[in-house]
């Protein structure tokens, strides 16, 4: 079942801050952050693993809260380049095919 | 650094016709995944491989078929095209830190 990202779309000027969120509604084993610009392949951020542990990548980092199925990813006084669709994707088993269920993106878009 | 091509980059085609996308990976990477990509769905895993001749399903797997025959190639079918299947399609491999790096992309569409 595809996890629910919210919000959908959001737009921030230069050096705000932004907190993208995903639900599961199956126990997760992992968690993985992609962000895709217009016109690109998806790019790898993180991946976080079950023991809600928190990574960061420069000013973006996220959180797993494997009890409540919940993913955060929070940017930090955001920049112009990024905007693009995140995307979260969900691994309920960490079987050994690591399928991923994606959800619909987040769009993020930063302004001057 | 990983490498991935798809071909064709872009394709038109007509409703019936046999279309076949491919994916090449220079690595050696054991799992390939493709997936398609529609405006509000996402991405969403079509098929994948878990090694030569090992495919299975995914969850829009409906009027696809795949192939693998050798390590670096990944073999997407659609044996008669429909309109709905008009998409962006991604292949992707997993690498070793169990991301999965994403191929350009090829953009089908069926008149």
């Amino acid at each position: 079942q595809q996890p629910v990202q919210s919000p959908q779309a959001v737009i921030l000027r230069e050096g705000e801050d932004a907190v993208i969120n995903c639900s599961s509604s199956k126990a997760l084993y992992s968690v993985h952050w992609y962000r895709q610009k217009h016109g690109e392949a998806p790019v790898f951020l993180m991946i976080l693993l079950k023991g809600g542990e928190q990574k960061g990548h420069e000013k973006i980092s996220a959180s797993f809260n494997e009890k409540k199925q919940q993913s955060s990813l929070y940017l930090t006084a955001s920049q112009l380049s990024y905007s693009g669709t995140y995307f979260c994707g969900t691994d309920p088993s960490g079987g050994s095919n690591y399928k991923l269920t994606f959800g619909k993106g987040t769009l993020l878009t930063v302004n001057p | 650094d990983a490498g991935i091509t798809q071909s064709p980059r872009h394709k038109v085609t007509e409703t019936g016709t046999p279309v076949t996308l491919r994916c090449h990976q220079t690595e050696n990477h054991r799992y390939m995944y493709w997936y398609r990509q529609d405006p509000g769905h996402g991405l969403r895993l079509i098929h994948y491989s878990y090694g030569v001749k090992d495919t299975d399903k995914g969850e829009v797997s409906d009027g696809y078929s795949v192939s693998r025959s050798k390590t670096e190639d990944f073999l997407l079918t659609l044996e008669s095209a429909t309109s709905s299947q008009t998409s962006v399609y991604f292949c992707a491999i997993r690498l070793a830190g169990n991301e999965q790096f994403f191929g350009p992309g090829t953009r089908l569409t069926v008149l």
